[in-house]
């Protein structure tokens, strides 16, 4: 069973476009976790967010975590070549060691 | 800055071949994981380790095996390679989760790019 679901699967823009990323489950995590992986290379922890509603920004990145800690979305701004990757958002339970992964989703940014 | 290195980044075997794939953490991490991820399947869990000599199987466990005797250290290994072992595997770690202030943030390593011929 597939706990977090995220759409799009892909994506392809143009460099200097804005997109939004949605990361949604029906269960309530203590946290949500956003990651960025490269090709060839391992995901990388962009943000950790923990309250319900809450939003950090990275640059030109958005993060915002659902009221109620179901749901979560990435935006990027402007988007640039190098934002190109895959994007996976990834949930954690109080106490449980491991995280629940989304399906992922796939950003290409074209010059 | 945590550090998560991986043995090899690429590593090509023979069927029935005995595989070792190590991962080594420096950030004093209780927890440590190995998944398999392949293009439309995502990241599976195969198994992860909570504390030195203790391990849990993931959704993915059949046909691999772990060892943990040093903290920092975790192996999977392949005791029979197969094709359908052709995959990337990540390794990652993390500090062990006590209660809802715990974050659980996974740091993975590069990853090693298995082919089994």
């Amino acid at each position: 069973t597939q706990l977090l679901e995220q759409s799009p699967q892909f994506l392809s823009i143009q460099e200097g476009e804005n997109l939004t990323v949605y990361c949604n489950s029906s269960s309530v995590f203590s946290s949500l976790q956003w990651y960025r992986q490269e090709p060839g290379e391992g995901p990388v922890l962009l943000v950790t967010v923990v309250t319900g509603g809450e939003v950090k920004k990275l640059k030109r990145l958005t993060f915002q975590f659902g009221d109620a800690r179901k749901d979560s979305s990435l935006h990027i701004t402007a988007a640039q070549p190098g934002d190109t990757g895959l994007y996976l958002c990834a949930g954690a339970f109080p106490g449980f060691q491991k995280l629940v992964f989304g399906t992922g989703t796939r950003l290409l940014v074209s010059p | 800055d945590v550090k998560v290195t991986q043995s090899s980044r690429y590593l090509v075997k023979r069927t029935g071949e005995k595989v070792f794939l190590e991962c080594v953490q420096d950030m004093d991490h209780e927890n440590m994981f190995w998944y398999r991820q392949d293009p439309g399947l995502g990241l599976r869990l195969i198994y992860f380790s909570y504390d030195v000599k203790m391990k849990e199987k993931g959704d993915i466990p059949e046909g691999y095996s772990v060892s943990r005797e040093k903290k920092e250290r975790f192996s999977l290994i392949l005791e029979s390679a197969s094709t359908n072992q052709t995959s990337m595997y990540l390794c990652a770690s993390s500090f062990r989760s006590v209660g809802a202030s715990s974050y659980n943030e996974q740091f993975f390593g590069p990853g090693t790019r298995l082919t089994v011929l």
